[in-house]
C-alpha cells in the first residue's frame, strides 16, 4: 500500500474549518483514500473514504486532487471534540486489505 | 449502527498469568477482525487479521504462540495474552469489517483495552 504524509500537527480555532492535509504521490489506479481520527485513549473512529471524486458526510468532507497525489480532509466547523490525532490511510480495498496507520495529524482545537 | 465492543477496557495482572480480552461486532456480522497494539505516544500497530473459522494471519515480528486469536463466530474474536510479562503493557484495539460492506473495506474500532502487567 502508498505511503502517507501529513504535518505532525495543527492547531485550528473552533467555530473555523479545519483543513487536514495529506500527500500520496505513490498511490496506485485502485487504492482509495481512508481518514480515521483517534480521540485520546479511544480506538480509531471512521471518518470518510474516496477514490477520486470528491466525498462529504455529516462529519466531513474529502478533496482529493485530479492526479490523486494528494488529498485534504475538511472539518467545515470545527469544535473542541474534534481535537484528536487524524489519521490518512492509502489502501485497497478487498478481503485480503489492511489498514496501515502512520503518525498522522495531531489537531488542536481551541477557543 | 456499526458498533464494535471491546472487554475490557482495563485489566491489570500479575506477570506469567494470561488475559483474555474480546471483541464483538453488535450489530452487523464481521468475516474479519483485527487486532492492533499501541504504545505510549505511536501509532497503532496491526499485530494480526482473525478471519472467522479459520487460523488467525499474524504479522512480522508478532508471537502466535503468545497472542492466541480465536474467531469462533461471525461477531466475536477474542485475543488471548498468555504468560504476560510487564513488555506486553500496552493498549490492544479490535476492530471489525462488515461483511455486508466488504468492497467497502471500512474498519469499525472496539475503544481498546489497556492492559497493565506487574
Amino acid at each position: 500500500d502508498a505511503k502517507t504524509t501529513q504535518p505532525t500537527s495543527m492547531d485550528c480555532a473552533e467555530g473555523r474549518a479545519a483543513n487536514l492535509p495529506c500527500n500520496h504521490s505513490t498511490i496506485s489506479g485502485n487504492e482509495y483514500v481512508y481518514w480515521y481520527r483517534q480521540i485520546h485513549s479511544q480506538g480509531p473512529q471512521y471518518i470518510i473514504h474516496g477514490l477520486k471524486n470528491n466525498e462529504t458526510n455529516e462529519m466531513a468532507s474529502l478533496i482529493i486532487t485530479e492526479d490523486r497525489k494528494s488529498s485534504t480532509l475538511i472539518l467545515p466547523h470545527a469544535t473542541l471534540r474534534d481535537t484528536a490525532v487524524y489519521y490518512c490511510i492509502v489502501s485497497h480495498t478487498g478481503t485480503a486489505s489492511k489498514l496501515t496507520f502512520g503518525t498522522g495529524t495531531r489537531l488542536q482545537v481551541t477557543l | 449502527g456499526a458498533v464494535v465492543s471491546q472487554h475490557p477496557s482495563w485489566v491489570i495482572c500479575k506477570s506469567g498469568t494470561s488475559v483474555k480480552i474480546e471483541c464483538r461486532s453488535l450489530d452487523f456480522q464481521a468475516t474479519t477482525m483485527f487486532w492492533y497494539r499501541q504504545f505510549p505516544k505511536q501509532s497503532l500497530m496491526l499485530m494480526a487479521t482473525s478471519n472467522e473459522g479459520s487460523k488467525a494471519t499474524y504479522e512480522q515480528g508478532v508471537e502466535k504462540d503468545k497472542f492466541l486469536i480465536n474467531h469462533a463466530s461471525l461477531t466475536l474474536s477474542t485475543l488471548t495474552v498468555t504468560s504476560a510479562h510487564p513488555e506486553d503493557s500496552s493498549f490492544y484495539i479490535c476492530s471489525a469489517r462488515d461483511l455486508q460492506w466488504l468492497a467497502k473495506n471500512i474498519q469499525y474500532f472496539g475503544a481498546g483495552t489497556r492492559l497493565s502487567v506487574l
